[in-house]
């Protein structure tokens, strides 16, 4: 129950394009869903986060769309760049202990310039 | 402003033996993390420190994990009798008081257990 599954594993688009990564999750006690980027040899950066009172947030490029009944969030990467390259990971928090939270497997995302 | 900072940045050890990781977070955040990441797998919660609360140990794997932390800095990981399946990247991370939920990685320390 404490899972969160994430697709795809890997992704390739074209410079310009949309990339979009799915991620699923099962405990409903999560209320809490960040996306993170990770880059060779560095730690996970924060790049968006979301709370379920909203559908969608939008910070430049990145977008989180999120689905409350189907328990589904994904992340939009607009006018995607080859700077975007790197593995992406979506996250889940519980309200009490944000600290402690679950990750997605990881997608690795490729722009072709 | 410095980052996390984690040493060493790579080990390699031999199977059975015990190693410590340090992990320096960024100064005056109030909440240390450890995970551990597989080879191209997600990160795995294994250990939470949030000021003077008892830790939230949950994530560790095995008796052979522990965690301690001085106050609000450094925090050392130590595994003992190392096992081949420890080897992975393990990360720490920290976020300053109320803001559990923005949590500042370091770089990672690659541990490779022969």
């Amino acid at each position: 129950q404490q899972q969160v599954k994430q697709s795809p594993q890997s992704l390739i688009v074209q410079k310009g394009g949309i990339s979009i990564i799915n991620c699923a999750y099962e405990n409903t006690a999560f209320d809490y869903f960040p996306w993170y980027q990770q880059f060779p040899g560095k730690g996970p950066a924060l790049l968006i986060a979301i709370r379920p009172d909203v559908s969608e947030k939008k910070e430049g490029r990145f977008t989180i769309s999120f689905n409350k009944s189907a328990k589904q969030f994904s992340l939009h990467i607009m006018d995607s760049q080859p700077g975007d390259s790197a593995t992406y990971f979506c996250a889940a928090g519980e309200g009490t202990s944000y600290g402690k939270l679950t990750f997605g497997q990881g997608t690795i995302l490729t722009v072709h310039p | 402003g410095a980052g996390v900072s984690q040493s060493p940045s790579n080990k390699v050890t031999e199977k059975g033996k015990d190693v410590e990781l340090r992990c320096d977070p960024i100064s005056g955040h109030t909440a240390l993390y450890w995970y551990r990441q597989r080879l191209g797998q997600g990160l795995e919660f294994l250990i939470y420190f949030q000021g003077n609360s008892a830790p939230d140990k949950s994530g560790l794997p095995s008796d052979r994990f522990s965690a301690e932390r001085t106050g609000e800095s450094v925090s050392t990981l130590t595994i003992q009798r190392t096992q081949q399946e420890d080897s992975a990247v393990y990360l720490c991370a920290s976020s300053p008081a109320g803001y559990a939920d923005t949590q500042y990685f370091g770089p990672g320390t690659r541990l490779t257990v022969l």
